[in-house]
């Protein structure tokens, strides 16, 4: 079964608001990775969060972190159209270095 | 720098029929990986290759098998191709604990 479950499973919301994603997982972690996918490509990676941290920023996107709840959030704020995508959080577990475990995904409809 | 380049693109087989996917990528990575990802899912680890010259099973490996032809490449076959295995394959490397990077993706189509 996935490592990483991703809550909800879709999310359409208008230009300039701000998106949430949420990704779950079950067993200690090394680092946890937020991830975007356009329409038929491939992965882009987004940004890296690891175990001793809290809180990444990178532009409009902001990461959580709380290990305690076993559980991660992607926040992108003044969303615009471009950033319609399906996002996806991969943990790499303590125990398999390398081994990203991906969750099932997030698809984000940004309406202009 | 092309980064992870996946080829072929597309491709239809019929039930049976064997093919190879091959990776490759120029960012001096020691680790590879082989994921499939079906529709509305996310990826699924097939198979992986951690340093040149080794390989290990991923979760789903069945019906695959794979090469690490040397650090640059890492090959997966289908030997004998069935309609579960219609999927969008992809190829990833990175150097340990850090983001990994995507090739493309393989569009199959087994009939």
């Amino acid at each position: 079964s996935q490592q990483g479950e991703e809550d909800p499973q879709a999310l359409s919301i208008q230009e300039g608001e701000n998106a949430t994603m949420n990704c779950s997982y079950k067993t200690s972690i090394n680092n946890l990775q937020w991830y975007r996918q356009n329409s038929g490509r491939g992965l882009v990676h987004l940004i890296l969060i690891r175990s001793n941290e809290r809180e990444k920023h990178s532009g409009r996107l902001r990461v959580t972190l709380d290990t305690s709840k076993k559980s991660s959030s992607l926040l992108i704020t003044a969303s615009r159209a471009a950033d319609t995508a399906s996002y996806f959080c991969a943990t790499d577990a303590d125990t398999n270095a390398g081994k990203s475990t991906f969750g099932d995904g997030t698809t984000l409809t940004v309406k202009p | 720098n092309a980064g992870v380049t996946q080829t072929p693109k597309f491709q239809v087989l019929k039930t049976g029929q064997s093919m190879t996917l091959q990776c490759a990528q120029d960012m001096n990575h020691n680790s590879m990986y082989w994921y499939r990802q079906d529709p509305g899912m996310g990826l699924r680890l097939i198979y992986y290759s951690a340093s040149e010259g080794t390989t290990d099973k991923g979760e789903v490996p069945n019906g695959y098998n794979v090469s690490r032809l040397n650090k640059r490449e890492f090959s997966l076959r289908l030997e004998s191709a069935a309609p579960s295995q219609t999927s969008v394959y992809f190829c990833a490397s990175r150097n340990g604990w850090v983001e990994a990077f995507f090739g493309q993706g393989t569009r199959l189509t087994v009939v």
